[in-house]
């Protein structure tokens, strides 16, 4: 079975800086999505970047980007020049690309990000 | 175009009785998906809908649980005789079709049970 790792369960980072958030995960998959999502207190679960397995580059979105280490089963985010707006639960998901097994997302426990102003 | 909604945001229940909750997908989504979501825990895959498929229920933790989803748009998630450890957030979610596309998030709701 698929799992997903986030072993940071709180971080901050001040205003302006970058941080980084780690997320592993463990598959015997070689087809699947990986994704970085968002849950602000208003608790509705935003989708910040999505990986896909068989791309080499790594996915960016504005201030968001990944690295994306498939061998070492590694999906770090990477936040540049972090605003108040990021302060959120962010989480880690996993979905396989295999018909049949790709229904769901597997998730990691989230981690906390405050940003200092 | 509108996002995933679900009703109500929150409900307060005493333990025993039956709660129903709604989810109303991204018009055209022909995916549903239910998630639980308990404090200090990761989301919790319940059901998935695809179309007029027989939907997959392997994530319902209990037969108190139950789902279904009317004209393949709306669902509903019943909760029969709440305990307290049903207490948590909701999230629906949707997507186009299933296999490679996103899935977007509904506000969730957030059921406390007494």
């Amino acid at each position: 079975a698929q799992t997903v790792t986030q072993s940071q369960p709180e971080m901050s980072v001040q205003e302006a800086e970058t941080v980084t958030l780690s997320c592993t995960y463990d598959t015997s998959e070689s087809d699947y999505y990986l994704f970085w999502y968002k849950q602000p207190p208003s608790r509705q679960m935003i989708l910040v970047i999505r990986q896909e397995a068989y791309k080499q580059q790594n996915a960016t979105e504005n201030r968001f980007s990944v690295n994306f280490q498939k061998a070492a089963k590694s999906f770090s985010l990477k936040i540049s020049d972090s605003q108040l707006g990021d302060a959120a639960m962010y989480f880690c998901a996993y979905r396989s690309g295999h018909a049949g097994n790709n229904r769901k997302l597997i998730w990691g426990l989230g981690t906390s990000l405050a940003v200092n102003p | 175009g509108a996002g995933v909604s679900q009703s109500p945001s929150n409900k307060v229940t005493e333990k025993g009785k039956d709660v129903e909750l709604r989810c109303d997908p991204i018009s055209g989504h022909t995916a549903l998906y239910w998630y639980r979501q308990s404090l200090g825990q990761g989301l919790e895959f319940l059901i998935y809908f695809q179309g007029n498929s027989a939907p997959d229920k392997s994530g319902l933790p209990s037969d108190r649980f139950s789902a279904e989803r009317t004209g393949g748009s709306v669902s509903t998630l019943t909760i029969q005789r709440t305990q307290q450890e049903d207490s948590a957030v909701y999230l629906c979610a949707s997507s186009l079709r299933t296999s490679t596309d996103t899935q977007y998030f509904g506000p969730g709701t957030r059921l406390t049970v007494l």
